[in-house]
C-alpha cells in the first residue's frame, strides 16, 4: 500500500533560521508528491507539489525536491518567519491508481520571534 | 470563486441527537472527499465521491452516511451522535480523483457531541 511517514514536531525555531522538515513515502506506482499547510483554525491548502522524479516545487519561499531514488520530498525554507507557524502536511497521490490521497501525521512548526 | 464551503462552522450535539454537515464547491471539481481530523490522529478519510453518482467508504465510515446531492455538494449525516465523533470535520474536493490533482479545503466544521 501507500504510506508517508513525517518528523514528529512539533519543530520550534527563531525567526530568519533554517527550516527542513522530512517527509519519506512508499507508493505502489508513479506518485505525485505535496505539501499542505494548515494555518490555526483554518482548513489545509496547497503549498507546493511535484509530479515527477526530480522535479521541484516551490512556493512562498518554501521548496522540496522529488527524490525518487531516496523516495523523499523534504520542505525547507531558507528563512523562516512567525507567521510561518502552522502544521504542515506531505502527501501523495497515485496516477491510475486509488481516488484516495495518503496523507501524514502532519508537522507543527512553531517560530519564535 | 468561494472555493470550497462547509456549513455550520460549529455545532454542539447531544448523544443520540442527528445532524447533516452540508459542503458546496464552485470550481466544478469532478471528486469529493469528507475527513475528520483529531489531535494525534492526522486526517482520516470518511466518505468519499470520485465523481457525481458515486460514493465509496474511507478508512472511518461507520457512523456516517453521505449524499452526493450534485456537482457541486456533497453532504455528511450523523444519524446518532455519539461522543467519539467529537472532531474538527473537512470537506475537500479536487477536479480529478488521481494522480497530481490537488485537493482544496473548506474551513471546517467544529463538533462536539456531549
Amino acid at each position: 500500500g501507500n504510506s508517508v511517514t513525517q518528523m514528529e514536531g512539533p519543530v520550534t525555531l527563531s525567526e530568519e533560521a533554517f527550516l527542513t522538515i522530512n517527509c519519506t513515502y512508499t507508493a505502489t506506482g508513479y506518485p505525485s508528491l505535496f505539501w499542505y499547510v494548515q494555518y490555526p483554525g483554518e482548513g489545509l491548502q496547497l503549498l507546493l507539489k511535484a509530479t515527477k522524479a526530480d522535479d521541484k516545487g516551490s512556493n512562498k519561499g518554501f521548496e522540496a525536491t522529488y527524490r525518487k531514488e531516496t523516495t523523499s520530498f523534504h520542505l525547507e525554507k531558507g528563512s523562516v518567519q512567525v507567521s510561518d507557524s502552522a502544521v504542515y502536511f506531505c502527501a501523495l497521490r497515485v496516477s491510475g491508481g486509488s481516488y484516495i490521497p495518503t496523507f501524514g501525521r502532519g508537522t507543527s512548526l512553531i517560530v519564535h520571534p | 470563486n468561494a472555493g470550497v464551503t462547509q456549513t455550520p462552522k460549529f455545532q454542539v450535539l447531544k448523544t443520540g441527537q442527528s445532524m447533516t454537515l452540508q459542503c458546496a464547491q464552485d470550481m466544478n471539481h469532478n471528486s469529493m472527499y469528507w475527513y475528520r481530523q483529531d489531535p494525534g490522529m492526522g486526517l482520516r478519510l470518511i466518505y468519499y465521491s470520485a465523481s457525481e453518482g458515486t460514493t465509496d467508504k474511507g478508512e472511518v465510515p461507520n457512523g456516517y452516511n453521505v449524499s452526493r446531492l450534485n456537482k457541486r455538494e456533497f453532504s455528511l449525516r450523523l444519524e446518532s451522535a455519539a461522543p467519539s465523533q467529537t472532531s474538527v470535520y473537512f470537506c475537500a474536493s479536487s477536479e480529478g480523483a488521481s494522480g497530481g490533482y490537488e485537493q482544496y479545503f473548506g474551513p471546517g466544521t467544529r463538533l462536539t457531541v456531549t
